[in-house]
């Protein structure tokens, strides 16, 4: 099964930057590596996902390492809202879609 | 668009009882999902398919049953609940792209079995 390893919480100051760190060191060449958030027991939401390359959309960039072994979500300006649980999964694309979940980052954001 | 939904919201059964889940999407997605989720953990997948009239197990598929008559509607039931089956149930969706594939949840379902 597909394993990641994130710590299970972190503080952010409200405006500041959200830096949250996933280690994934058995991923192999094709697989992707995919971010969700869960807010308050409300369904998981997605975020951004990505292979090799850096990629940024309007809610967050993910830095992947040369090495694919680990990777880093960033929340630009992270609001009260972005306080959250935070997955990071990694995946094949020829697969059936399916998202082996771990526990996550509980991202706590404080004014 | 309503995206995915869920019926009921909230559910209270006792052991031994039986109940089906409906799960509804209108954005024409070929896969769709149902996973649990207990509390303190990661969601965990139950059973999916991958098209109308297809099912398949997913990691905890054991006291679940599911169908797939239409595009639209993904069901899931429990023909004997159990207490072990109190959990918070989502249904996903999900939409392939060129590069990876997206899943769209829907608000959950509390079920609580006495």
């Amino acid at each position: 099964d597909a394993k990641t390893t994130q710590p299970p919480s972190m503080d952010c100051a409200e405006g500041r930057a959200a830096n949250l760190p996933c280690n994934h060191s058995t991923i192999s060449g094709n697989e992707y590596v995919y971010w969700y958030r869960q807010i308050h027991s409300q369904g998981p939401q997605y975020i951004i996902h990505g292979l090799k390359n850096n990629e940024t959309n309007e809610m967050a960039s993910l830095i992947i390492t040369e090495d694919r072994k680990s990777s880093t979500l960033i929340l630009p300006h992270a609001t009260l809202r972005d306080t959250a649980v935070y997955y990071c999964i990694f995946k094949g694309s020829s697969n059936t879609g399916k998202l082996i979940f771990g526990q996550g980052t509980t991202l706590q954001v404080k004014p | 668009n309503a995206g995915v939904t869920q019926t009921p919201k909230f559910r209270v059964l006792k052991t031994g009882q039986s109940m089906t889940l409906l799960c509804a999407q209108d954005m024409n997605h070929e896969y769709m999902y149902w996973y649990r989720q207990d509390p303190g953990m990661g969601l965990r997948l139950i059973h999916y398919s991958v098209g109308e009239g297809t099912t398949a197990k997913g990691e905890v598929p054991d006291g679940y049953n599911v169908s797939r008559l239409k595009k639209q509607n993904f069901l899931l039931g429990l023909e004997s609940a159990a207490p072990s089956q109190t959990s918070v149930y989502f249904c996903a969706t999900n939409a392939w792209t060129s590069g990876g594939d997206t899943q769209y949840f829907g608000p959950g379902t509390r079920l609580t079995v006495l």
